[in-house]
């Protein structure tokens, strides 16, 4: 069965950087594209960045644009999100997923379970 | 940017049909996606491309979309549908778009 299982999360200063990490099973993961989407506590969930099956395309909201990075190992099962110049408002449980298809239908069909960031002093 | 409205709260009686709608300027052109979020779990996807159900949901879940509103529609409605359900679209400018999110009750 599909697993997604994100780590990396924790406490972190303002403007200090993160990098997350979605441990991918039960799928080949270098056939399906892949995104992250965050939930501020209490809040609904924001789309933070999506990728192609094989890394070529990458898509950001601009709330994040130039601050994160995603990117993806196919060799590992393993996609990252690389979080820079961290701000308060960037508080959230970040989960991992899984598109529909090869490029980004943006369909979300499987999820992870999450990891916690927070942002503070 | 592309914005979508659904209400904050539903509540439906045990057995009974739950509409929870997310209107959208003309969001009867684009693709709708909807997400089930039960308390403390990760979201799931329940409806996608207006009316299609992923494999291992109920058919209990429907969904439309015309005009300026989509429907998500729960037919016989249970004590393990209550939770938070957010419509999604993609918009060429915005991106992707969730919706502020409805909390379901069941009574």
């Amino acid at each position: 069965q599909v697993q997604l299982v994100e780590s990396g999360g924790g406490v972190v200063q303002p403007g200090r950087s993160l990098r997350l990490s979605c441990a991918a099973s039960g799928f080949t993961f270098s056939d399906y594209g892949m995104h992250w989407v965050r939930q501020a506590p209490g809040k609904g969930l924001e789309w933070v960045a999506g990728i192609w099956y094989d890394g070529s395309n990458k898509y950001y909201p601009d709330s994040v644009k130039g601050r994160f990075t995603i990117s993806r190992d196919n060799s590992k099962n393993t996609l990252s999100l690389q979080m820079n110049s961290l701000r308060a408002e960037d508080t959230a449980v970040y989960y991992c997923a899984r598109d529909l298809e090869a490029g980004s239908t943006f369909v979300l069909d499987y999820w992870g379970q999450g990891t916690l960031v927070t942002v503070s002093s | 940017s592309y914005e979508l409205t659904q209400p904050l709260s539903v509540s439906v009686a045990l057995g009974q049909t739950a509409r929870i709608t997310c209107g959208g300027n003309k969001i009867g052109s684009k693709n709708v996606h909807w997400y089930q979020q039960r308390p403390g779990q990760a979201p799931v996807l329940v409806t996608y491309r207006n009316s299609n159900r992923p494999s291992g949901i109920p058919a209990r879940f429907s969904g439309s979309n015309s005009g300026n509103t989509a429907t998500l529609t729960i037919s016989r409605a249970q004590a393990g549908d209550e939770g938070d359900y957010y419509c999604q679209v993609w918009d060429s400018r915005t991106s992707v778009v969730f919706g502020g999110g409805t909390k379901l009750t069941v009574l």
